[in-house]
């Protein structure tokens, strides 16, 4: 099974340059995260999702952006890139919410320079 | 706000002996509260789920506590092994699906 799948897994940036991160999952799963982890630290959420169509913020969403058109797909587009914005990115998917485990993807290593 | 709270620093401990990392959250209400284990350059992988109405949970050497009263849960890992060595994270459900991480406790077991 491939679980949740995240593209690139390695990407540098210049400043002021765009990109989108990719995320399926193949569980067909409602629930789909999209986390930031900076070196010794937690997890951050930025956005998510509870069923197609259907986004909301997290914690820190602001220069990023989502969609949800398909249930397999949640790709994080990141518009004008910042130094700020280096750090790993780990996509996520639940199949509902506080009493189901969440599969994590290997996650994407982006820096900006 | 509403905050999750782990012990920053780091906890070594000797093989054999029991781990405890704590988690305490403020202003939240949550129905479940989890564990996960993340290894350097991994992504998170789901450990235990506990239930409000549950005081306490088991699995192999693992076990959750969870005290509402209090806001904390504890985890435990008894008999340490240096394979157990990693960063645990717990995690609430929060309102409407956002489902929010602590930063994490790194365990150290030495052999």
């Amino acid at each position: 099974n491939a679980g949740v799948t995240q593209t690139p897994k390695f990407r540098i940036l210049k400043i002021g340059q765009s990109m989108t991160l990719q995320c399926t999952q193949d569980m067909n799963h409602n629930y789909m995260y999209w986390y930031r982890q900076d070196p010794g630290m937690g997890l951050k959420l930025i956005y998510y999702s509870v069923g197609a169509g259907i986004t909301d913020k997290g914690e820190v969403p602001n220069g990023y952006n989502v969609s949800r058109s398909t249930t397999e797909d949640f790709p994080l587009r990141l518009e004008l890139a910042a130094p700020s914005q280096t750090s790993v990115y780990f996509c996520a998917s639940s199949s509902g919410q506080g009493n189901t485990e969440a599969f994590f993807g290997q996650g994407t290593r982006l820096t900006v320079v | 706000s509403q905050k999750i709270e782990q012990n920053s620093e780091a906890l070594n401990i000797q093989e054999g002996k029991t781990a405890t990392l704590t988690c305490n959250y403020t202003n939240y209400s949550p129905a479940y509260l989890q564990w996960y284990r993340q290894d350097p350059g991994r992504g998170p992988v789901f450990l235990l789920l506990i239930r409000e109405n549950e005081k306490e949970k088991r699995k192999e050497r693992l076990k959750v506590t969870f005290d509402t009263t209090l806001k904390q849960s504890l985890f435990h890992i008894t008999a340490s092994q240096p394979a157990d060595s990693a960063t645990y994270l717990c995690a609430l459900y929060n309102q409407g699906g956002k489902l929010i991480f602590g930063q994490g406790t790194e365990l150290s077991v030495k052999p």
